[in-house]
């Protein structure tokens, strides 16, 4: 069965510094890869998504994740990190196998706290 | 509401009673979720359809029932027989390969 790993359950940073939260995934296969983002009291919503082509991939809010095939990876970066970033993150993967329904699998989530 | 509506926002059960969850979209969108979100274990399918009268089993289905009478509506029953029902419920939409459009989901806290 595929798995996504997320490595750091819980961050914390000051404001100005960089981020980086790494995802890992285990399907050898196509994918289609994701970071999702929750802010306290808000829907979680699309924060990025690769699916081909670049693998930088940039996204809202001046996120910006890199795919690297051979390490399995999707690491989501952002340069210097705002109080409102605080929020969870979660990392999906979609392997895009043929036919049927496509399962989409989160990994365990990475809570970001910015302190101002 | 981004086209997903959920309802109640916060509900209390007592042990050995079923409740249902709703979950509306507005949208016209075939294909419906629902989630379960434990902290620390990320979200975990409990059902998923793809299109009105079908739905199908995710990973975490024992427990919980679904229906899908109209293509609007993709409600949850958490039954008795769910051994830990306590956890934030999130419904969603969207294409099956690509992005999926959460609603503001439901706590369910059984007593």
């Amino acid at each position: 069965a595929q798995s996504v790993s997320q490595h750091n359950h819980h961050v914390i940073l000051s404001e100005a510094a960089s981020l980086e939260l790494g995802c890992n995934y285990s399907y050898g296969g196509t994918v289609n890869l994701f970071w999702y983002v929750q802010y306290p009291g808000q829907h979680l919503q699309l924060l990025l998504k690769y699916f081909s082509g670049d693998p930088l991939v940039k996204g809202i809010k001046g996120f910006e994740a890199e795919f690297i095939k051979s390490k399995f990876s999707f690491n989501l970066r952002k340069p210097s990190v705002q109080w409102s970033d605080t929020a969870e993150y979660f990392c999906a993967v979609i392997p895009m196998n043929s036919g049927g329904y496509q399962k989409v699998t989160f990994g365990t989530g990475t809570k970001l706290q910015v302190i101002p | 509401d981004g086209g997903i509506t959920q309802s109640p926002k916060y509900l209390f059960r007592k042990e050995g009673q079923n409740v249902t969850l709703s979950c509306e979209q507005n949208l016209n969108h075939d294909a419906m979720y629902w989630y379960r979100q434990d902290p620390g274990q990320g979200l975990r399918l409990i059902y998923y359809s793809q299109i009105v009268n079908d739905f199908q089993k995710g990973d975490i289905a024992e427990g919980y029932s679904v229906s899908r009478e109209k293509k609007e509506s993709f409600p949850l029953t958490v039954t008795s027989a769910q051994k830990n029902p306590t956890a934030f419920y999130l419904c969603a939409f969207g294409g099956n390969t690509d992005t999926q459009y959460f609603g503001p989901g439901t706590r369910l806290t059984v007593l």
